[in-house]
């Protein structure tokens, strides 16, 4: 079935310092994926943060990015220079094309910036 | 701007009764209605699917008889979860769509059954 796998549990990085949070997916339904970042800061709800729908494109959105690489069947999201407002629990997702906005999400990644 | 409310945010419900929450959506028509569940230690799974003058379409694994939703316009949704355990806890997220591809989440319910 269609899945995604990201980088498990609890990282926590230094103010200023870069990030990398792996996701990689398995979409063996008929269709192409979409894929997308969500982040839910401390008492919100879910937000996206950036999508992409093509492979071989790029996302960005506050200084985060993130690749569909369609050979790797990765989407990994990275920032150069993270700030402590950065601090939330970020979740990758795949919708599957001619799937009715079906979203299917990684377990979800706590990221913890440090001042 | 689109949001989406969902009330309560938090509930605590006895063994074997039953819960009902409810999403609003604001400043936008909600064609489709998404209802998802976060259990403990897992991922956000899909519940069921609600299009305003279609059949509500429920994922395997969850079913109308557990989980009824009501949708029954283009700003409301509510679902129940009836008879509710302990494998029912979680946070239950409402995710409105605007058209078939943008959609906007609730704060969410987070059930406690005791």
């Amino acid at each position: 079935g269609d899945s995604v796998t990201q980088t498990e549990g609890q990282v926590t990085v230094s103010e200023s310092k870069s990030l990398i949070i792996n996701c990689t997916y398995s979409a063996t339904s008929i269709g192409y994926p979409n894929l997308f970042w969500y982040v839910r800061y401390p008492g919100e709800g879910l937000q996206l943060l950036l999508k992409v729908i093509t492979a071989g494109q790029k996302g960005s959105s506050r200084g985060f990015e993130a690749t569909y690489n369609k050979e790797a069947t990765s989407f990994h999201l990275q920032k150069a220079s993270v700030q402590e407002s950065d601090s939330a629990v970020y979740y990758c997702a795949l919708r599957v094309t001619g799937n009715t906005g079906k979203l299917i999400f990684g377990l979800g990644t706590t990221l913890q910036v440090q001042p | 701007g689109a949001l989406v409310y969902q009330y309560p945010r938090r509930t605590i419900c006895k063994s074997g009764t039953s819960m009902r929450m409810e999403c609003q959506a604001v400043g936008f028509q909600a064609t489709s209605v998404a209802w998802y569940r976060q259990s403990p230690q897992k991922t956000f799974e899909l519940i069921a699917l609600s299009t305003v003058n279609s059949a509500i379409k429920y994922e395997q694994n969850f079913t109308q008889e557990k989980f009824p939703i009501s949708h029954p316009n283009l700003s409301f949704s509510s679902m129940t979860v009836l008879n509710a355990y302990l494998e029912d806890r979680g946070l239950y997220l409402c995710g409105a769509y605007r058209v078939r591809t943008e959609v906007f989440f609730g704060k969410g319910t987070r059930l406690t059954v005791v």
